[in-house]
């Protein structure tokens, strides 16, 4: 069966620090793909990136960056120079890949990301 | 462009009533899904709309039910509502595979 698991459940930093959420997964399934997103306290979840199991480069966007490790099945998520706008819960997910519309997501239990001024 | 729009905002029922959520898609999108997110958890998949038809579900019971209309828009029906139902209702809505767009969900208290 499919797991996703975030084992921080609440993480607290001061602003600029920098912070990596951690995100394991379990599945069978030879082709996946696995997800962040951001629940703000207004509750709207917000895509953040999407990544293909063959693809294991790392990805940088600004002040974030990724690092999907098949070999341990981890998808970690940085955030450099964190602020005060980054605090949040914070998901992984991950989906089959089958054919057609399959867009079933498994959700971790998130971790709750606080930054201090 | 308008995203994911979700109606109500916030709802209180009482226990054995009735409720049913409303999502409009972001424009462009034809599939719906939706999530149901206890407080402290992460979301759980109800089911998924493509083209009218439920193409998946998820483990919950029939008392939850669900509808999309030709214009894409989708409704969440629960019946004999429990105590246990009171959770963050999220419709999302994708055209593209994997890549999900979300309402701000529908805040529904059981009392």
């Amino acid at each position: 069966a499919q797991k996703v698991t975030q084992a921080q459940t609440e993480i607290s930093v001061v602003e600029k620090e920098d912070v990596t959420l951690d995100c394991v997964y379990e599945t069978r399934d030879t082709t996946y793909y696995l997800f962040w997103y951001k629940q703000p306290p207004s509750g709207e979840l917000v895509f953040l990136i999407r990544r293909n199991s063959f693809d294991e480069q790392n990805e940088i966007s600004g002040r974030y960056s990724w690092n999907f490790q098949k070999s341990t099945s981890s998808f970690n998520f940085t955030i450099t120079a964190s602020q005060v706008v980054d605090s949040a819960v914070y998901f992984c997910a991950l989906s089959e890949a089958g054919a057609g519309n399959n867009r079933k997501l498994i959700w971790g239990l998130g971790t709750s990301l606080a930054v201090n001024p | 462009d308008a995203g994911v729009t979700q109606s109500p905002t916030h709802l209180i029922k009482t226990r054995g009533q009735q409720v049913t959520l409303r999502c409009s898609p972001k424009s462009g999108h034809d599939t719906v899904s939706w999530y149901q997110q206890a407080l402290g958890q992460g979301p759980q998949f109800i089911f998924q709309y493509y083209e009218e038809e439920e193409r998946q579900r998820g483990n919950f019971p029939d008392r939850f039910s669900g509808h999309q209309f030709p214009n894409y828009s989708s409704e969440l029906n629960v019946n004999a509502l429990l105590l246990g139902d009171s959770a963050l209702y999220l419709c999302a809505s994708s055209s593209d595979r994997g890549k999900l767009f979300f309402g701000s969900g529908t805040q529904l208290s059981v009392l």
